[in-house]
């Protein structure tokens, strides 16, 4: 059974405060690894896909980074506004396979 | 990009009861998806929605509980059947267009 963790489960900061979580996966068989943000009330929107070793993705204030090799990758939110607010879900892709999704990181951001 | 426009967006339903989602799509797609995500854990996925064709389950589901519906390229419909407790979920449709477009998902409460 294909298993993504992520960590930590849940997250409250401070505005202004930079963050980062973890995903992690099977190092076999890579294929895709696909972040997304999923607020209350909307749909999960895809932040980045990421395919090789060593991607770093950057759009605004987040960025990813990923390690095919060892299985992880890490999210990174620096400044938190309290619009970042929701929940980060990682989904792990194999080959012909669908995408496996972790519990996801709800991020909580007061001002 | 994709949008999905997916009802009812949440319901509470009786045991015992059945009760329909709907999900159109307001592009042409080859692939679509059905997700649930019972509270406290990872989405998963329940079935892939293939036009023209029965749809194909993952382990765990079946056609008699969760039969789906693809009657063309922007449209599909999951019906959630004999509904119990442990169905309450959010139930999402999602569909393949470069990358992974989510509905705003349905959100069934069972009493």
């Amino acid at each position: 059974i294909l298993n993504v963790e992520q960590s930590p489960q849940s997250l409250h900061v401070q505005e202004g405060d930079s963050t980062n979580f973890t995903c992690s996966f099977p190092s076999s068989n890579f294929y895709a690894l696909h972040w997304y943000r999923w607020e209350t009330a909307k749909s999960p929107e895809a932040l980045f896909v990421m395919t090789l070793n060593g991607d770093e993705k950057k759009k605004g204030r987040i960025s990813a980074t990923l390690n095919t090799k060892e299985g992880y990758s890490y999210l990174y939110i620096k400044g938190s506004q309290p619009e970042d607010s929701a929940t980060y879900l990682c989904a792990f892709v194999q080959a012909g396979t669908a995408l496996i999704f972790g519990k996801g990181t709800t991020l909580s951001v007061s001002s | 990009s994709a949008v999905i426009s997916q009802k009812p967006s949440r319901d509470i339903c009786q045991r015992g009861t059945s009760l329909t989602i709907q999900c159109q799509v307001d592009s042409q797609v080859t692939m679509m998806f059905w997700y649930r995500q019972q509270p406290g854990q990872s989405l998963t996925l329940i079935a892939t929605a293939n036009q023209g064709s029965e749809a194909t389950y993952e382990s765990g589901f079946v056609i008699d509980k969760f039969p789906i519906s693809r009657p063309n390229l922007t449209f599909s419909t999951l019906t959630v059947s004999n509904m119990s407790p442990e169905d309450s979920s959010i139930y999402l449709c999602s569909a393949l267009w470069g990358e992974l477009f989510f509905g705003e998902g349905s959100r069934l409460t069972v009493l």
